[in-house]
């Protein structure tokens, strides 16, 4: 089976733009999470999607969304960027929402 | 709120030596995760520990899980250099299964 795929890698976007990360999950997995990694931070969860519902969320303000689409793709996009968004973002799936299997990750750097 | 926490943050280590990562973490939970990180890289799952007093060995490496005292160990024997990387364990909470709260990382080094 294929893995978790994510694109774009790689992402520079300058403060105040948006940004929009794309997840692909393992075929026949469900569910869809969100990481972000920081030095300072570290690993620390976004959101979780399952058949198109968002099931859980993490401590991260509005400007943090995502959606997932019936193929269970999911996205996730960033508004008004700011410097302390630049992170690695990973994406994970799961085929009930537990045992998660991560992506390669989106390196955002914002400017 | 769940707080998880390892130790030691870092670990430096000769080859052939022995050393234990400990993970703590503060609320009940029934399944505990270990992966590891390549610079640069993503998270590969390591191991995945489902009941009070399980273990498992892969390679060098063994896992422990004691949900009484909500901890777990991470066991390396006879470091190598290829197991230099930082590893994360993560904990989930019985109904939020999907939320991972990761530990703050012990970065290995294994000097030759």
């Amino acid at each position: 089976k294929a893995g978790v795929t994510q694109t774009p890698r790689y992402l520079i976007k300058t403060r105040g733009q948006q940004v929009t990360l794309s997840c692909s999950p393992i075929s026949g997995h469900r569910s869809v999470s969100w990481y972000q990694q920081t030095p300072g931070q570290g690993l620390q969860f976004l959101f979780e999607y399952f058949s198109e519902t968002q099931r859980n969320k993490g401590n991260f303000p509005g400007r943090f969304s995502g959606r997932q689409f019936s193929n269970s793709r999911s996205e996730m996009n960033v508004s008004t960027l700011e410097l302390g968004d630049s992170a690695l973002y990973l994406c994970a799936s799961s085929p009930t929402g537990r045992e998660q299997y991560f992506g390669p990750g989106t390196r955002l750097t914002v400017t | 709120e769940l707080k998880v926490e390892q130790n030691p943050l870092f670990l430096s280590m000769q080859e052939g030596k022995n050393y234990t990562i400990y993970c703590n973490y503060s609320t009940t939970s029934d399944r505990l995760y270990w992966y590891r990180q390549d610079p640069g890289k993503s998270l590969e799952s390591l191991f995945v520990l489902l009941s009070n007093g399980a273990v498992k060995q892969e390679g060098r490496l063994m896992a422990s899980l004691d949900t009484k005292a909500r901890l777990s160990t991470l066991h390396i024997t006879a470091a190598v250099h290829d197991l230099s990387a930082t590893y994360f364990c993560a904990v989930d909470i019985p109904g939020t299964a999907s939320k991972l709260t990761f530990g703050t990382g012990t970065r290995l080094q294994v000097t030759l």
